[in-house]
């Protein structure tokens, strides 16, 4: 199967500052990749929608100056949680979307990333 | 919004039972998935269904999408222990996979 990395695993940050998590395909091109978030024991909440060259697409309710979404190449997108908070700690997880004939969507996941905000 | 509805949503078993777990939704859907996701890693795709009246089997597990595409179901088979996770159901919607609330699935030795 196609391969999504993410980095980092996890991360321990103080609150107001930066993370900058990153989201790989690693032997395929992915034009759209996907942003979840994940809390403890919950389901997977779509965030935002990344987008090869153009701005990202934000679920409702997601802000998108606290979540800044870059994806400037078809193998990296980029999720920036700017001036964290320790609500923001949760599992993030990405994905991408094989590019092939008969598409049925099935997405690929990277392997999370943990963020604590203290 | 498509919403999909999957219960039970926590599930204790002893090893060999049996079990089963629902998908449903009002809307149709093109396809549905399965996943599987353990603690702090990412979900693992299962399988897919894409016809109506479908049934895949993996090896203990037998996953069914219903006639009408609305709703799918994952049965699985004298339970082992090595089968304990978070089963999701996910389906696609204007382009983005949704998922479903999650079964969180024990099974005691």
């Amino acid at each position: 199967g196609a391969v999504v990395s993410q980095h980092p695993s996890w991360v321990i940050c103080k609150s107001g500052t930066s993370v900058k998590i990153e989201c790989r395909s690693l032997d395929f091109q992915a034009t759209t990749m996907f942003w979840y978030r994940q809390f403890p024991k919950q389901s997977l909440m779509l965030m935002a929608t990344s987008n090869e060259g153009s701005k990202a697409t934000y679920e409702q309710g997601v802000e998108k100056d606290k979540f800044l979404i870059n994806h400037a190449s078809l193998t990296l997108s980029t999720l920036t949680v700017t001036s964290a908070h320790p609500e923001d700690s949760s599992f993030y997880i990405c994905s991408a979307r094989v590019p092939r004939q008969g598409n049925t969507g099935e997405l690929f996941f990277g392997e999370g990333s943990r963020l604590t905000v203290l | 919004t498509q919403l999909l509805e999957q219960s039970p949503q926590f599930l204790s078993i002893q090893e060999g039972e049996n079990l089963t777990v629902y998908c449903n939704s009002s809307s149709v859907f093109s396809s549905l998935q399965w996943y599987r996701q353990e603690p702090g890693e990412g979900p693992v795709l299962l399988v897919t269904v894409v016809t109506g009246g479908e049934v895949k089997k993996l090896k203990r597990l037998t996953f069914q999408f219903g006639d009408a595409r609305k709703d799918s179901s994952l049965h699985i088979t004298a339970a082992q222990p090595g089968d304990t996770g978070l089963y999701l159901c996910a389906g696609v919607s204007t382009g983005k996979l949704i998922f479903g609330q999650g079964t969180t699935l024990q099974v005691k030795p």
